[in-house]
């Protein structure tokens, strides 16, 4: 079965500090991975996804994530963080389109002015 | 742009009353799912529903939930006899082929 794990459940940076949110996947076939964002009292919003091509992903906002099959890793990074970013952040892994999205607990992203 | 829409945003209910949760899917998606995100906790996966059948659901999908997709464009959530551990942010996606699509969400209390 599938699953991820995000390392630090909150992470605080500075505005205009790079952010980087850790992602490690577990999977016996090669993953689909996307990551989410989350604002409060929102839905779900699709940042960027993996799905075996490129091995780094750009995504909305300025985010991007590269895959590293050798570390089962799929980090989120930003250069410069913007108060707006402020979120909770969700990675999620499936094994095909159409299957079930795997989420992981997810990591509340705070930007300190 | 297309997207997800969920009704009711917000129900309160009274533990072993019935519950429906109604989500419009984007018209020409083929999968259908619900999540669950309980206060402060991850979103868990609870069913997908594809050809008007499910087609994997969770263990925590019991025989007190039920899906349906009665008219090809609504697709439902039935809670049959709500227990307070059933409070929580239920969201309804879709999908194409590619990511999935959330909607805003729909928030059950159960008092």
């Amino acid at each position: 079965a599938q699953s991820v794990t995000q390392l630090g459940s909150h992470v605080s940076v500075s505005e205009g500090a790079l952010v980087l949110l850790r992602c490690n996947y577990s999977s016996s076939v090669p993953p689909y991975l996307f990551w989410y964002v989350q604002y409060p009292n929102q839905g779900l919003q699709l940042l960027l996804k993996y799905t075996s091509a490129a091995t780094l992903v750009k995504g909305i906002n300025g985010f991007e994530a590269e895959f590293k099959k050798s570390e089962t890793s799929f980090h989120l990074t930003k250069p410069s963080a913007h108060m707006s970013d402020a979120a909770e952040y969700f990675c999620a892994v499936t094994l095909a389109y159409g299957n079930k999205l795997v989420f992981g607990a997810g990591t509340i992203l705070r930007v300190k002015s | 742009e297309p997207e997800v829409t969920q009704t009711p945003s917000h129900q309160v209910t009274q533990m072993g009353q019935e519950v429906i949760l109604r989500c419009v899917p984007i018209s020409n998606h083929l999968y259908f799912y619900w999540y669950r995100q309980i206060l402060g906790q991850k979103v868990e996966f609870l069913v997908s529903f594809y050809n008007n059948e499910i087609s994997e659901k969770s263990e925590i999908f019991d025989d007190q939930f039920s899906v349906e997709r009665p008219d090809g464009s609504n697709f439902t959530l039935k809670i049959r006899s709500t227990k307070l551990e059933d409070s929580a942010m239920y969201f309804c996606a879709s999908s194409l082929i590619g990511e999935l699509f959330f909607g805003e969400g729909s928030r059950l209390t159960v008092l």
